[in-house]
C-alpha cells in the first residue's frame, strides 16, 4: 500500500533550466510534507518542507508547491545545477511516521 | 553541524546470525529512528523509539528486530537471526520533536547477509 508516490524514477534536465519533481499521496490525513535529497552512499538529507495549510513554500531555488484538492506536491528546482544531481524523496507524515515516496533521480546535465 | 553517526558503515553477515547496528543520534534530540532501504526500492519505515521505548513500529519491524538505547548515547538496532532479505541499508534518525519536523538523517549501515 503505497500511501506516497513518485511516478518517475528518472529525469534529465539541462543545466540552467528548471527541475520540476512530482509527488502524488493517497492519504488526505497528511498535514506535512517533506523533500529529501540523497546523494549515493549517504542517508537522506532534508531540504524541504510545506504544511498544508500553505500551498507554496520557497527557499533559495527550491519551491514546494502543495496542491491538497489533487493530492499532489511538486519541488521546483531553478536554475538546476550539476550539484543537484541527487535522487529525490518525498516525505509525508500525519504524526510521527513518514511515509516515503520510491525516489526520483534527477539528472542535471552540464 | 550535528550530524547522526553511524556504524559500521558496511556490515557483511551470514545467515541466521545476529547484527547490531549501531547510531550516535543528534545529543539534544530526543526521538529516534530507524528506516530502511532495500536497494532499489523505498526508504521504508521500521520503528520510532522515544523515552527509552518504542512509540510506534510497522509491520516489517516483527520479533526478530529490537531497539535499544544503552547507555544514553547510543541508539541500536538488533536483528536476531539475519535473513537474506534482510541485505539493506539502514538509515538511523533523530528529531528533536515528533510530528511535523523533518528528520536527521545518519549516512546509512550497507547490511549484506550471505
Amino acid at each position: 500500500d503505497q500511501q506516497v508516490k513518485q511516478n518517475s524514477p528518472s529525469l534529465s534536465v539541462q543545466e540552467g533550466r528548471i527541475s520540476i519533481l512530482n509527488c502524488d499521496y493517497t492519504n488526505s490525513m497528511f498535514d506535512y510534507f517533506l523533500w529529501y535529497k540523497k546523494y549515493p552512499a549517504e542517508g537522506p538529507t532534508f531540504l524541504i518542507s510545506i504544511s498544508s495549510i500553505k500551498d507554496k513554500n520557497e527557499d533559495g531555488r527550491f519551491t514546494v508547491f502543495l496542491n491538497k484538492s489533487a493530492k499532489h506536491l511538486s519541488l521546483h528546482i531553478v536554475p538546476s545545477q550539476p550539484g543537484d544531481s541527487a535522487v529525490y524523496f518525498c516525505a509525508a507524515s500525519a504524526g510521527n511516521q513518514f511515509y516515503f515516496g520510491t525516489g526520483t533521480s534527477l539528472t542535471v546535465i552540464p | 553541524e550535528p550530524e547522526v553517526t553511524q556504524t559500521p558503515s558496511h556490515q557483511v553477515t551470514q545467515m541466521g546470525q545476529e547484527v547490531i547496528l549501531r547510531c550516535v543520534p543528534i545529543s539534544n534530540h530526543l526521538y529516534f529512528y530507524w528506516y530502511r532501504q532495500i536497494l532499489g526500492q523505498k526508504v521504508e519505515f521500521l520503528v520510532s523509539f522515544y523515552n527509552n521505548e518504542i512509540s510506534e513500529k510497522s509491520e516489517i519491524f516483527d520479533d526478530q528486530f529490537s531497539v535499544e538505547r544503552p547507555d544514553g548515547s547510543n541508539f541500536t538496532l538488533k536483528i536476531r537471526s539475519t535473513k537474506l532479505e534482510d541485505s539493506a541499508m539502514y538509515f538511523c534518525a533523530s528529531s528533536v520533536r515528533t510530528g511535523n519536523y523533518g528528520y536527521t538523517f545518519g549516512s546509512g549501515t550497507r547490511l549484506t547477509v550471505v
